[in-house]
């Protein structure tokens, strides 16, 4: 099955600077999406990034907050910027692959303090 | 818009009981449907996945889901428990045709041995 691999798995930053996430995946694919997972809540999609073209973010996500490239089919990047202790959460990188769904990453744990 | 609703948010069962949880889901047209397990410090993990076919679907670790369309409910069951099942357990859906896939808020499954 498919491995995507995500860095740093944790990490605790100061409030007002930004963190730069990392997803690798193992083959190539379309879209990669990017998650977030707040403590005890279910997981919320923060964008669907397409290698090509600019992200595409839910409601209540911004381009200047959670700016995402996708530099090719295997690599995407999360930054989470100017960041407040509500950006505390796990954010998780997925991406579909048909014949097994959506594979995720072992997500990042992120402590903003 | 998709919904998914997961109406037990924590269930405690004791070994070899069986096991149920519910998920309903809200969408007029095709879907596919997932479930997800999370165990412990762990990244979620595809359980098993319905596109089409045969409703009755299983998956890995003894866990099988029936979707049944009347009802728009994909319940997921295991006859019979064991303390490694404990986990949270995400029931989730993808809109055929479209990339977003939406998930419930969970279900904590505490196993006593």
């Amino acid at each position: 099955s498919a491995v995507i691999s995500q860095k740093p798995s944790r990490d605790i930053c100061q409030r007002g600077t930004s963190l730069t996430i990392q997803c690798q995946v193992d083959s190539q694919v379309t879209m990669m999406f990017w998650y977030r997972q707040q403590p005890g809540q279910s997981l919320t999609l923060i964008a669907t990034a397409n290698q090509g073209s600019e992200a595409t973010y839910e409601s209540g996500f911004v381009i200047d907050k959670f700016p995402i490239s996708r530099p090719n089919l295997t690599f995407s990047t999360l930054t989470v910027s100017n960041m407040s202790p509500e950006d505390s959460s796990i954010y998780l990188c997925s991406a579909e692959y048909r014949a097994n769904g959506y594979t995720f990453g072992s997500g990042t744990r992120l402590t903003v303090v | 818009a998709q919904s998914v609703s997961q109406h037990n948010h924590h269930v405690i069962l004791s070994e070899a009981a069986s096991l149920e949880l519910g998920c309903n889901y809200s969408y007029g047209g095709t879907v596919n449907l997932f479930w997800y397990v999370q165990y412990p410090g762990q990244h979620l993990q595809l359980l098993l996945k319905y596109f089409s076919g045969d409703p009755l679907v299983k998956g890995i670790k003894g866990f099988e889901a029936e979707f049944i369309k009347s009802k728009f409910s994909f319940n997921l069951r295991k006859p019979s428990v064991q303390w490694s099942d404990t986990a949270e357990y995400f029931c989730a859906v993808n809109a055929v045709g479209y990339q977003k896939v939406t998930f419930g808020t969970g279900t904590k499954l505490q196993v006593i041995p």
